[in-house]
C-alpha cells in the first residue's frame, strides 16, 4: 500500500537554529503533499499545501519565511523551520495524495516531534 | 469562516457496542469526507472515504454515512473491541484542499 516516510521522528534544537522535516512518497508519485501541526489533543492545523514544481500555497497566518517548504519532486517535499523558537515545538506532520489513486484517502507520514530548547 | 466539529470531545463505551461519532460542518461544500484514526504521537491513518453522492460506505465493522443536506457524517464502529480505543478524526476534502475536525477521543472498555 501506499507509504510515507518523514524524518526525523524526533528532533531537539536550540533557538535560533534551523530543522529541517523531510517526507517522502515511498510507493507513489505525490502531486500534492500538505504539511499540517499538531498541539496536544487538538486536532491537525494545514499549514500549507505544495505541488510539485510549484511554490506552495499558505495558510492565513503562516509565516511562509519561517517554514520554508520545497517540493522539488513528486516523492519529497521539505518543511524547513527556520529560526525556530520555543513556541514552534510541536507535532509536524505530512500527508500526500496519490495521484493515481484520487478517492482513496491520504496517505500520512508518522509525524515529527519538535522541541526548541 | 468553515467549520467542522466533532460532536464530542471523548466518547466512552462498553465492549460489544457501536460507538457512533458525529462530525457536523458549515461554510463548507466538500467533495468527499473521510475519516481517520490516530493514535498518540502518530499520524492519522485513513479509515474511509465518502463521495458527496453516496449516501453510506462500509468496511468490516465499519460503516459511515454521509448527508449533504444536513451537513452531517456518522461514523459508526459495530461490535467496538478496546482495540478501537484512539482518536477519530473527520476531514473533509475538495479536490486540493483537505481540513480536519478536532477529533473524538474513543475509549472501549472490557
Amino acid at each position: 500500500g501506499a507509504v510515507v516516510s518523514q524524518h526525523p521522528s524526533r528532533v531537539i534544537c536550540k533557538s535560533g537554529t534551523s530543522v529541517k522535516i523531510e517526507c517522502r512518497s515511498l510507493d507513489f508519485q505525490a502531486t500534492t503533499m500538505f504539511w499540517y501541526r499538531q498541539f496536544p489533543k487538538q486536532s491537525l492545523m494545514l499549514m500549507a499545501t505544495s505541488n510539485e514544481g510549484s511554490k506552495a500555497t499558505y495558510e492565513q497566518g503562516v509565516e511562509k519565511d519561517k517554514f520554508l517548504i520545497n517540493h522539488a519532486s513528486l516523492t519529497l517535499s521539505t518543511l524547513t523551520v527556520t529560526s525556530a523558537h520555543p513556541e514552534d515545538s510541536s507535532f509536524y506532520i505530512c500527508s500526500a495524495s496519490n495521484r493515481d489513486r484520487p478517492f482513496r484517502g491520504y496517505t500520512f507520514g508518522s509525524g515529527t516531534r519538535l522541541t526548541v530548547v | 469562516s468553515q467549520k467542522i466539529e466533532q460532536n464530542s470531545e471523548a466518547l466512552n463505551i462498553q465492549e460489544g457496542k457501536t460507538a457512533t461519532l458525529t462530525c457536523n460542518y458549515t461554510n463548507y461544500s466538500p467533495a468527499y469526507l473521510q475519516w481517520y484514526r490516530q493514535d498518540p504521537g502518530r499520524g492519522p491513518v485513513f479509515l474511509l472515504l465518502i463521495r458527496e453522492n453516496e449516501k453510506e460506505k462500509r468496511k468490516e465493522r465499519l460503516k459511515v454515512t454521509f448527508d449533504t443536506t444536513l451537513k452531517q457524517s456518522l461514523f459508526h464502529i459495530t461490535a467496538s473491541q478496546p482495540a478501537d480505543s484512539a482518536t477519530y478524526l473527520c476531514a473533509l476534502s475538495s479536490y486540493n484542499d483537505m481540513r480536519f475536525g478536532a477529533g473524538t477521543r474513543l475509549t472501549v472498555k472490557p
